[in-house]
């Protein structure tokens, strides 16, 4: 069973850039059916895809987050990571990384836990 | 506000079946096979219950049934059980490599 870990800063500053990691144990970050993901939740509760990268590192974003995202994979730790530009208040979320299954279907069957970004001077 | 729309509530009595509403686009959910619905119970990550409008990952019990017309789909819970109370959210595949995901119903077992 593949699991997921996010690690990172739980504050960042306004107009700054969000960094963030997600270290996958248990199964190789080199895999022809994952696509490895980053979804925020809202305090609201809502939830949104950011994006995803495959292992040969094509990567795809969510259109209404513009150019602000930038998602990269290291195969040596067996991580990915999440950059985000420009952060507002708006950007305070809960930040979970994902297995994205993309090979003639589409869902979510793996999550981390999940890490509170608080935008905020 | 979130791409595909669920009512914010609902609930049932222990024993009932309740159903969950999911309403999007002749380009999102009307258009494609690729609905699926996650479970989460508070301050835990989402875990997905039914993949592709109606299957289930090998483990979730067959109380859980998920449908399709036009661009609604539907998450029904059978036999509803106290366990069942959770925040149930959809999401569908939009094309171009987007996904776009539900606002979340609160599911109460009164």
């Amino acid at each position: 069973q593949v699991q997921l870990q996010e690690s990172g800063p739980g504050l960042v500053k306004p107009s700054q850039t969000l960094s963030l990691t997600c270290t996958v144990s248990g199964g190789s970050i080199i895999s022809d059916d994952s696509y490895w993901s980053w979804i925020r939740q809202y305090p609201g509760k809502g939830l949104e895809w950011i994006g995803d990268i495959y292992y040969s590192g094509s990567t795809h974003y969510n259109p209404s987050l513009k150019s602000r995202p930038s998602i990269s994979l290291d195969t040596s730790k067996n991580q990915f990571s999440l950059k985000m530009n420009s952060v507002t208040a708006a950007d305070t979320a809960v930040y979970y990384c994902a297995i994205r299954r993309r090979v003639k279907t589409d869902y979510f069957d793996s999550w981390g836990q999940g890490i509170l970004v608080t935008v905020s001077s | 506000q979130s791409a595909l729309t669920q009512p914010p509530s609902a609930s049932g009595s222990p024993g009932q079946s309740v159903t969950i509403s999911c309403t999007g686009t002749s380009r999102d959910v009307g258009a494609y096979n690729y609905v699926s619905w996650y479970r989460q119970y508070p301050a835990k990550a989402p875990k997905l219950i039914i993949f592709e409008v109606t299957e289930r990952p090998s483990g979730v019990p067959d109380r859980f049934s998920g449908s399709r017309s036009g661009n609604t789909a539907s998450l029904t819970v059978s036999g509803l059980q106290t366990e069942d109370e959770a925040t149930y959210f959809c999401s569908s595949y939009a094309g171009a490599n987007n996904l776009v995901f539900g606002g979340g119903t609160n599911l109460t077992v009164l």
